[in-house]
């Protein structure tokens, strides 16, 4: 069982619907990451939370909008996606934003796009 | 900015011989390395880090990783394979001239499969 909770496992829409994807994690991590993963290559870093607070958004298009309402959620929320945006979402989190913290991760949402 | 390679898409060895997972990396200051672990339909797991002194590194279910700064490498390494370690294996760096932020890169993974 992993320590980072992610809800739904999958997850089926489309491309004019509005769904949210959330992430729990109870260790007291200060530091929540979302990460898209397309099937066979390395997660890619999306958003970074730090103290809820957005500290890293990596160009990300608009149709994804991220939340943070405390230190234990992370939500992602998704309007008007493309099918190419079907993928792995992967939260992840860690004590802080220092170098030498691993990151925790969760077993991820599994999108398609219709 | 840093970068890691996997250079092998692929490792196949036999159960019980010893396995390596090959990485190398770059980096403008100290590197802070770490390996993953990927099973199918789930997320990454956390093996192992390396962030300064010795540099053999020893983590989660027998996995060992040799931090080499000559070469630039940090091999994952397991004396005797087993079929269960059969998954995706993800290298990856900070740099410590990062250490506002949060960029961690990672590297193209290495599927590892252990044959009976």
């Amino acid at each position: 069982d992993t320590e980072v909770t992610q809800t739904p496992k999958h997850l089926v829409m489309g491309m004019t619907n509005k769904k949210s994807l959330k992430c729990e994690q109870h260790m007291g991590h200060r530091a929540m990451y979302w990460y898209k993963q397309k099937a066979k290559k390395p997660p890619e870093l999306m958003f970074v939370y730090s103290y809820e607070k957005l500290s890293i958004n990596e160009s990300v298009p608009s149709r994804f909008s991220p939340e943070c309402p405390n230190s234990s959620l992370l939500n992602l929320h998704l309007h008007a996606l493309q099918p190419e945006d079907s993928a792995l979402y992967l939260c992840a989190s860690s004590h802080g934003q220092g170098v030498n913290q691993p990151q925790h991760f969760g077993d991820g949402t599994r999108l398609s796009i219709l | 900015a840093q970068s890691v390679a996997q250079p092998e898409d692929q490792v196949n060895v036999a159960e019980g011989n010893p396995l390596t997972v090959k990485c190398t990396y770059s980096v403008s200051g100290n590197p802070y390395l770490f390996w993953y672990v990927q099973y199918p339909n789930r997320g990454l797991q956390f093996l192992l880090k390396y962030i300064t002194g010795d540099n053999l590194v020893k983590g989660s279910y027998g996995f060992e990783a040799e931090f080499n700064k000559s070469q630039t490498s940090f091999h994952l390494k397991k004396p005797s394979a087993l079929v269960s370690d059969s998954a995706l294996y993800f290298c990856a760096v900070r740099d410590q001239t990062t250490i506002n932020n949060n960029d961690m890169r990672f590297g193209a993974g290495t599927r590892l499969t252990v044959k009976p």
